[in-house]
């Protein structure tokens, strides 16, 4: 069965530091590839999208993502976390061609230290 | 602004009081989706549609009601609401194709006592 995978429930971070927030998926092709962020009490908004293409992916608040297609992976990353950063992160993809079957992984909470 | 609007953002019930959570969106988006968000188990799909007048069963959809009358409205129904029901509901919508991305509402927490 198709699945995504966030292998860390939780990731502690210095302000300042880098972060990679780690994503596999299991699907036969290449799935469209999505990262989303969570803040406390929000909804959830779109930080980048990969489809096709470039497999290095520049999203909205300086982050990243490179698909990895021989590790099934979709990795995030920020070479320096801010405060603000501190949500709950979710990898997310879409398995059919309609976009109906999106499926999300369990997510990651980021938390910042000072 | 382009958004997809929940409505209430609150709302506490008793079991068996029939509920609807509204939602809408203006992007004129054909597809639209229902999720739950409970701790532990992120996001699950309840129901979702294509277009107007087509809906379809999602992961989770025992216990829900939809229906999709106009393109931008896409009500959630509980019938008889249970205390397991109790979640964190999100409304979302797209463009049909996948690689468009999604928008989401701001959620409905609803409580069932």
């Amino acid at each position: 069965a198709q699945s995504v995978t966030q292998p860390d429930i939780h990731i502690t971070v210095s302000e300042g530091a880098s972060l990679e927030l780690r994503c596999n998926y299991s699907y036969g092709a290449t799935p469209y590839l999505f990262w989303y962020v969570q803040s406390p009490g929000q909804g959830l908004q779109l930080l980048l999208k990969y489809f096709s293409g470039d497999t290095l992916v520049q999203g909205i608040k300086g982050f990243e993502a490179e698909f990895k297609r021989s590790q099934s992976s979709f990795n995030l990353r920020k070479p320096s976390v801010h405060w603000s950063d501190a949500a709950e992160y979710f990898c997310a993809v879409v398995i059919n061609q309609a976009g109906t079957a999106l499926i999300f992984g369990k997510g990651t909470t980021l938390s910042v230290s000072s | 602004e382009a958004q997809v609007t929940q409505n209430p953002r609150y709302l506490i019930t008793v079991t068996g009081k029939k509920l609807t959570v509204t939602c809408s969106q203006n992007m004129n988006h054909e597809y639209m989706s229902w999720y739950r968000q409970d701790p532990g188990l992120g996001l699950r799909q309840i129901y979702y549609s294509m277009n107007v007048e087509v809906t379809d069963k999602g992961d989770v959809p025992e216990g829900y009601k939809v229906s999709r009358k106009e393109k931008r409205n896409f009500p959630l129904i509980l019938e008889s609401p249970s205390p397991n029901q109790t979640s964190l509901y999100f409304c979302a919508s797209s463009a049909l194709g996948g690689n468009y991305g999604y928008t989401f509402g701001s959620g409905t927490r609803l409580t069932v006592v």
